[in-house]
């Protein structure tokens, strides 16, 4: 199993500024992802951050949206640009156990984020 | 494309009652499947799996039988605690498309005492 914590656990923040959301593993992986949980919703992938490359997003997601970086493979960041109230979510970072990590995922506490 | 069904909840029990929480998939490959759970304030983790079908996954007392027939993935109980009290997510992981995970929506179960 891989223990994750995120940081910071919970922001307010203005209309239009940005927050970075970090990420950190206890151990090296090389797959990990970053959801969004909008209250009482289910869990939607905005992206795959592999170390090395840029991360592959999904559809309705962009990286101008939301900036990712992966300088290693235990840390990751998730931007939220030019944030709008719409982008209030829970966001977490999950890291996927397995071949390629492809099995069971490990997610981290999450961020609570409330836009104004 | 893949995708998990969940039976709408909320769920709410007695102690000591029989939990059943439907979950039937789709996918293009030939999936994990997982149950995950929420407690309030808290971060998923996972409850239990299965790799492959008539696999059974166990833990904590609930289990889950992968039923390739059905395309389900039910979730069960036979005797709910307060403590149990929590958000259900089934799940799948699909290699045919790079391993990443389908949540369903969630069943929210409140066990009363």
């Amino acid at each position: 199993s891989a223990v994750i914590s995120q940081k910071p656990s919970r922001d307010i923040c203005q209309r239009g500024t940005s927050l970075t959301i970090q990420c950190q593993v206890d151990s090296q992986v090389t797959m990990m992802f970053w959801y969004r949980q909008q209250p009482g919703q289910s869990l939607t992938l905005i992206a795959t951050a592999n170390q090395g490359s840029e991360a592959t997003y999904e559809s309705g997601f962009v990286i101008d949206k939301f900036p990712i970086s992966r300088p290693n493979l235990t840390f990751s960041t998730l931007t939220v640009s030019n944030m709008s109230p719409e982008d209030s979510s829970i966001y977490l970072c999950s890291v996927g156990a397995g071949t390629f990590g492809t099995d069971t995922q490990y997610f981290g506490p999450g961020t609570r984020l409330t836009v104004l | 494309g893949d995708s998990v069904t969940q039976m709408e909840g909320p769920v709410t029990l007695s102690e000591e009652a029989f939990l059943t929480i439907n979950c039937t998939y789709t996918a293009t490959g030939y999936p994990s499947l997982f149950w995950y759970v929420q407690y309030p304030g808290e971060g998923l983790q996972l409850l239990l799996k299965a790799t492959k079908a008539d696999d059974k996954g166990s833990n904590k007392g609930f289990e889950a039988t992968y039923r390739k027939e059905t395309t389900s993935f039910h979730l069960e109980k036979g005797s709910v605690q307060v403590s149990d009290s929590a958000v259900y997510f089934c799940a799948l992981s699909d290699p045919g498309n790079a391993g990443k995970s389908t949540f369903g929506d969630g069943t929210t179960l409140t066990v009363k005492p």
